[in-house]
């Protein structure tokens, strides 16, 4: 089964820190996606990447930026952590385009920004 | 925004009940998938339906898509406890980026 890693559960970080959150996944997918998930919002895209150093612009970028250095690894930064970065992040593959492929999940992030 | 809705928001029914829930959304699509998220934990896909496609199962699954009303469905059979999850639509959108927009979520309780 194909696994995406998220390098944490839960974190608790102060506001103006520099947050890393890690992703990994197993199977060689071409693509990742970074998604926040707040209550009444639902999911949300961050950014996504379709090749090693490649990213795109999401929906809601600001704040936010990515490195995808090698093909298993796409990082989600937050340069300087406020509170409403308080969520539940979500980190995604897919083999191909969504045009003819599902999304494989991580299990999330809970991020508390104080 | 391209942004699907689900309805209802929340759904409580008696195990053993059929589980409908709904999905709407505003421009053409390429495709519709369906997820569950289990409290807390990340999604996990349960289905894909292509834009020529009107119909699809999956086990107890039912899934639906009527372009035309810009609309899907999904329905669980013979629901169990195990099923209490959020459930969530997703589409890929024919212009723009490849990229899935997802709704709200339906938060369905099966009660024993």
């Amino acid at each position: 089964d194909v696994k995406v890693t998220q390098s944490s559960r839960y974190l608790v970080k102060r506001t103006g820190e520099k947050v890393f959150l890690e992703c990994v996944q197993d199977m060689d997918h071409e693509n990742m996606f970074w998604y926040r998930q707040d209550p009444g919002l639902g999911l949300r895209l961050i950014y996504f990447s379709y090749d090693v150093k490649m990213k795109e612009k999401g929906d809601i970028p600001e704040g936010y930026s990515v490195s995808r250095e090698k093909k298993e690894r796409f990082s989600l930064i937050l340069e300087s952590a406020s509170t409403n970065q308080t969520s539940m992040y979500l980190c995604a593959s897919s083999v191909q385009g969504v045009r003819t492929e599902k999304l494989f999940f991580g299990s999330g992030t809970q991020l508390s920004v104080l | 925004s391209q942004q699907g809705e689900e309805d209802p928001q929340a759904l409580s029914i008696q195990e053993g009940e059929n589980a409908t829930m709904n999905c709407s959304y505003k421009t053409s699509i390429n495709n519709l998938q369906w997820y569950r998220q289990n409290s807390g934990r990340g999604l996990v896909h349960l289905i894909l339906i292509r834009s020529n496609e009107r119909e699809k199962h999956s086990g107890r699954l039912r899934v639906t898509l009527d372009t035309s009303k810009k609309s899907s469905s999904l329905l669980i059979t013979a629901s169990r406890a195990a099923d209490t999850a959020s459930y969530f639509c997703a589409t890929v959108h024919l212009q723009g980026a490849q990229k899935l927009v997802f709704g709200q979520g339906t938060r369905l309780t099966i009660n024993p």
